[in-house]
């Protein structure tokens, strides 16, 4: 089992619409967990910061699960510029950053 | 904006050439990474150093090494290009758990 999982998606979702993501993780010790945004060709950039009691950026809302071990992005009333890959990430039992393979996302007008 | 710089943004380059890709930042972190991404595909760590002369290998494989003289400055080298060594090269930086991997722009790497 990978230790960050995510649905490759793709979502395909209208503008306007809210859309949410899981991702799930295998190390329970995990305090800090992360959403990074990635656009076609280019490097991951730091959406969000989770930690215990989630955290909300205008659209963006991310929260953790504990008992079930996984976070969740949500985005409300997506925009065409939301189109992306959606990368999680956990610290996984020897302390490194371990990411999920993303997963995409696509806002059609 | 960018505190951690990559160069050459990208690269072609005939097989059997040495090449170094360059990683600096200029944060302080400790920290460092090199990953390889294929187009679409998930991020693979090849290479971390936890500080200066410290290096270790990822959980990818690779035929490039790294070093870490300096703090600043984490480059990757390839002795002997391969067109299967073809991908985007990605380094990134971290400090206390707290704050996440802040990663460079990458290297388009393409080997003819």
């Amino acid at each position: 089992r990978k230790e960050v999982e995510q649905d490759p998606g793709p979502f395909n979702v209208p503008e306007g619409a809210t859309v949410a993501f899981n991702c799930t993780y295998s190390n329970s010790a995990s305090q800090s967990f992360f959403w990074y945004r990635q656009d076609c060709r280019k490097e991951p950039k730091l959406l969000m910061s989770v930690y215990s009691s989630g955290n909300e950026d205008g659209r963006f809302t991310a929260q953790l699960n504990r008992a079930s071990q996984y976070i969740s992005l949500l985005i409300r009333d997506s925009k065409l510029s939301d189109s992306a890959t959606y990368l999680c990430g956990g610290y996984n039992a020897g302390n490194m950053l371990t990411f999920g393979g993303g997963t995409r996302l696509m806002v059609k007008p | 904006e960018a505190d951690i710089y990559q160069t050459p943004r990208y690269l072609v380059i005939g097989t059997g050439k040495k090449i170094t890709l360059e990683c600096s930042q200029t944060m302080g972190h400790d920290k460092m990474y090199w990953y390889q991404q294929d187009p679409g595909m998930e991020l693979h760590l090849i290479h971390y150093s936890y500080g200066v002369n410290s290096t270790e290998k990822g959980d990818l494989s690779s035929e490039s090494t790294v070093s870490r003289i300096r703090t600043e400055h984490f480059p990757l080298t390839l002795e002997s290009a391969r067109p299967s060594h073809t991908s985007q090269y990605l380094c990134a930086s971290s400090t206390p758990e707290t704050y996440g991997y802040t990663f460079g722009s990458g290297t388009r790497l393409t080997v003819v």
